[in-house]
């Protein structure tokens, strides 16, 4: 069955310091590939998503992802991370052969340390 | 503005009750979807609506009901069989159902069994 996982639970970082959090993905082919971010007690928005192509994908709010096809991995990065980014960040994948569901990951909860 | 509303924010249940969690969109969107969130487990798939009149089981439609007699209403019906209902609560919806159309959320409903 097809998986996302996220191996960091939760990540502590300092402001200006930079970012990646780690996205795995189980599925025999190459899936659509998404980042979201969860303020608390909030929605979901989209960072940013890869369908084909470019492998770095740029999104918004300064984040950019890259997807590895050998690692099976989405990692999704900033350079330089402001007090505003703590928050919940969820990777998910979409199978080409399941066009209605969304795999979410378990989430990786950032703590921004100013 | 376009965008996903439900209501209410937070709800408190009583065991044996039955509780009706409202969504709503104005984007014209033909795909609703309802999501269960709990801590540590990502968002998981109660129902989805490709169209009006039409929906689906998701992975944990045990204890849940809906209806989509309207195009932008998507109301999750939790019933006395859902045994830990207890949850956060995410509609979300998107253009059409497909693979590679960003789903759109609302901000959640916080259902309490008291």
């Amino acid at each position: 069955a097809q998986s996302v996982t996220q191996p960091d639970i939760h990540i502590t970082v300092s402001e200006g310091a930079s970012l990646e959090l780690r996205c795995n993905y189980s599925y025999g082919a190459t899936p659509y590939l998404f980042w979201y971010v969860q303020s608390p007690g909030q929605g979901l928005q989209l960072l940013l998503k890869y369908f084909s192509g470019d492998t770095l994908v740029q999104g918004i709010k300064g984040f950019e992802a890259e997807f590895k096809r050998s690692q099976s991995s989405f990692n999704l990065r900033k350079p330089s991370v402001h007090w505003s980014d703590a928050a919940e960040y969820f990777c998910a994948v979409v199978t080409k052969t399941s066009y209605d569901k969304v795999i979410f990951g378990p989430g990786t909860s950032l703590s921004v340390i100013p | 503005d376009g965008g996903i509303t439900q209501s209410p924010k937070y709800l408190f249940r009583k065991e044996g009750q039955n509780v009706t969690l409202s969504c709503e969109q104005n984007l014209n969107h033909d795909a609703m979807y309802w999501y269960r969130q709990d801590p540590g487990q990502g968002l998981r798939l109660i129902y989805y609506s490709q169209i009006v009149n039409d929906f689906q089981k998701g992975d944990i439609a045990e204890g849940y009901s809906v209806s989509r007699e309207k195009k932008e209403s998507f109301p999750l019906t939790v019933t006395s069989a859902q045994k830990n209902p207890t949850a956060f609560y995410l509609c979300a919806s998107s253009i059409f159902a497909g693979s590679h159309n960003e789903q759109f959320f609302g901000p959640g409903t916080r259902l309490t069994v008291l």
